[in-house]
């Protein structure tokens, strides 16, 4: 059990740019979870897959966001046209049972 | 709405001092309740859950919490802290419906500071 892996663990960017993230969670993991968290702030749901399919999406997530699994294995968070409000840590989060376990966070800072 | 109200932003205890964080809970019926820490630049480790049964749960590093249904809270706590404590502390609920997405909802979170 290597746990929940993200890369890249901090991305600095410039506003307008794309980025993308990478998530790999646990082998054994289905689900898997995004979330955001704000300086201050507790974590925040964004979006839900389970295997390869993306069931639910908050409506946090804007139409710049956008978010696959293709194998049901890794996942990657996109967003477009970044935006000095989406500076924040991005979670991933797989799930065993009614645990999930987090990876160490994606830091994007948007100058 | 779910919600999930941690009342203290920042806390500070002595080592060797006990703690109690407070945490309590909005849901429209028993939720899953974990409590995680998040050290700084890192993210957040399971300390404890409660799905069912006995109320007070035990979890890693000497941590405990009670649920109290009456209350809706979920308290942490642990008898003695070490300055390894230090970090940022948070409750969040989930459904106990596995069928659904079972996403969390978090509380802001409680900042300890452990003083030597």
């Amino acid at each position: 059990d290597t746990g929940v892996s993200q890369n890249p663990r901090h991305k600095i960017t410039k506003r307008g740019q794309n980025v993308t993230f990478r998530c790999d969670p646990i082998s054994e993991h289905n689900r898997l979870y995004w979330y955001r968290q704000t300086l201050g702030q507790g974590p925040e749901f964004l979006t839900y897959f389970q295997n390869e399919a993306q069931l639910e999406k908050s409506r946090l997530l804007s139409d710049r966001f956008s978010a696959e699994r293709p194998k049901g294995s890794f996942s990657t968070l996109e967003i477009q046209r970044t935006e000095q409000g989406d500076s924040a840590m991005y979670l991933c989060a797989s799930r065993r049972g009614g645990e999930q376990y987090f990876g160490p966070g994606t830091r994007l800072t948007v100058t | 709405a779910q919600s999930v109200t941690q009342p203290d932003i920042h806390i500070t205890v002595s080592e060797g001092a006990s703690l109690e964080l407070r945490c309590n809970y909005s849901y429209g019926a028993t939720p899953y309740l974990f409590w995680y820490v998040q050290s700084p630049g890192q993210g957040l480790q399971l300390l404890l859950k409660y799905f069912s049964g006995d109320t007070l749960v035990q979890g890693i590093k000497g941590f405990e919490a009670e649920f109290k249904r009456s209350q809706s809270s979920f308290n942490l706590r642990k008898p003695s802290v070490h300055w390894s404590d230090a970090a940022e502390y948070f409750c969040a609920v989930g459904p106990i419906n596995t069928g659904t997405a079972s996403k969390l909802t978090f509380g802001t979170g409680t900042r300890l500071q452990v003083t030597l």
